[in-house]
């Protein structure tokens, strides 16, 4: 069974940094990417980033790009998503997803969320 | 960057009812590359379909895709309670996703 769950979510002030970490299990880690979307509070769904399955290749929207990194150990069958510079609109839960297949960017496994709060 | 745009924003119906979802693209885009998701509170949104017209697994048939170009609909032929929900459009390309901003089917 396909199981991915999420942790790091936190308070943090504006200016600040977080990682979070993804835990991945019922399946080949490396042969897949991953994806990280994040929620608003009422608000919808917004693509954050993506890693190849080897991790060599790596995308970003572009209100993160300069700030968030996201990386994979795929010994440690683990994403990351490491977050500097926070601010006030990177609040939101942040979900990791596994890409269906490789090239194909539709998600059917899905964590349960993590929430970052960034405030003073 | 395509951008989507769902339509209507909120559809209110009674369980029974026909419900029909939009999804339209600022540009002409891949059928294969579209995708529609469900979310309900609290929860990680759900893939339903994929390519715009395949049916995700274990996803009942009274859910259906259709559409090409721009325009792209959700269709579920007879609402069932648990089917009152947020739907998502979703479309990628060789390095990026984007999301509609969502279609809330609530009970009428």
């Amino acid at each position: 069974e396909v199981q991915l769950v999420e942790s790091g979510g936190d308070l943090v002030q504006p200016g600040g940094s977080l990682r979070l970490s993804c835990g991945a299990s019922g399946f080949t880690f490396n042969n897949y990417a991953m994806t990280w979307v994040r929620q608003a509070p009422g608000k919808g769904l917004e693509w954050v980033s993506a890693i190849s399955g080897s991790g060599g290749y790596t995308y970003y929207v572009d209100s993160v790009k300069g700030r968030f990194t996201i990386s994979r150990d795929n010994s440690k069958n683990t994403l990351y998503l490491q977050m500097n510079s926070l601010r006030a609109e990177d609040t939101a839960v942040y979900y990791c997803a596994k890409n269906v297949a490789t090239g194909i960017a539709f998600y059917h496994y899905w964590g349960q969320g993590t929430l970052v709060t960034v405030s003073s | 960057e395509i951008v989507l745009t769902q339509s209507p924003g909120t559809l209110s119906l009674s369980p029974g009812e026909r419900a029909t979802l939009s999804c339209r693209a600022s540009q002409s885009v891949s059928s294969s590359s579209l995708g529609w998701y469900q979310q309900k509170p609290g929860q990680a949104p759900r893939l339903l379909i994929y390519g715009a017209s395949s049916r995700a697994t274990g996803i009942p048939d009274s859910f259906s895709g259709s559409g090409s170009g721009t325009d792209f609909t959700l269709t579920i032929s007879r609402l069932e309670p648990e089917d009152f929900a947020v739907y998502y459009c979703q479309h990628f390309d060789s390095a990026s996703v984007a999301f509609g901003g969502g279609t809330k089917v609530e009970i009428k």
